[in-house]
């Protein structure tokens, strides 16, 4: 079946660090890609999407491309501050009309001032 | 416009007592899910209902019953609480039209004793 595979945390930054969280999926057919980030005590928001291979997803800095050939979608942010602190999980949505997600076990980032 | 909403928030109940957890999503999706966090792992996925009167297992199944009487409403049963049923839950929906995402409740943490 599908499966995603993060890096495990917690990954601990100085403010402006430069920020990768590594994801790697197994999926047949096409999937969705997608970032989600939670924060504490909150449900989770779709940070980015990519829907095709080669497709960049971005949003509030945070970038991650579609690829196909390496079957991953790693998680870049140029300079991180203390407010992105949370848990990141990849995530894909498989290509049968079901749409459901699956997730990787989630990254805690904590960002130090 | 209030997307995904859970009740309650929080519930702590004994192990053999019976509860629902109640969904109501108010941006005329179809599709709706039910998701169980644990820490160190992602969601997984309970169960979805495609739409009004239609529901389909997922990954974890297993001690859940759930209901969609109509579009708006999806809710989730345990009727004999187990300890390994202590989670924190998550609804969503999913839209059929652009762009295409899935929105997630705030999430209900169950504690079994």
């Amino acid at each position: 079946g599908d499966s995603v595979t993060q890096m495990e945390g917690p990954v601990t930054l100085s403010e402006e660090a430069f920020l990768t969280i590594n994801c790697t999926y197994t999926a047949t057919g096409y999937p969705s890609l997608f970032w989600y980030v939670q924060y504490p005590g909150e449900g989770l928001q779709l940070l980015l999407k990519a829907t095709k291979a080669d497709d960049k997803g971005s949003n509030k800095g945070f970038e991650a491309t579609y690829r196909k050939e390496t079957t991953s979608f790693h998680l870049e942010k140029g300079s991180v501050q203390v407010s992105d602190s949370a848990v990141y999980f990849c995530a894909l949505s498989d290509s049968t009309g079901r749409r459901a997600l699956t997730f990787g076990s989630g990254t805690r980032l904590q960002v130090q001032p | 416009n209030a997307g995904v909403t859970q009740t309650p928030k929080f519930q702590v109940l004994k192990t053999g007592q019976s509860m629902t957890l109640q969904c109501a999503q108010d941006m005329n999706h179809n599709s709706m899910y039910w998701y169980r966090q644990d820490p160190g792992m992602g969601l997984r996925l309970i169960y979805y209902s495609a739409s009004e009167g239609t529901t389909d297992k997922g990954e974890v199944p297993n001690g859940y019953n759930v209901s969609r009487l109509n579009k708006r409403e999806f809710s989730l049963r345990l009727e004999s609480a187990a300890p390994s049923q202590t989670s924190v839950y998550f609804c969503a929906s999913h839209s059929s039209t652009v762009p295409y995402e899935q929105y997630f409740g705030p999430g209900t943490r169950l504690t079994v004793t």
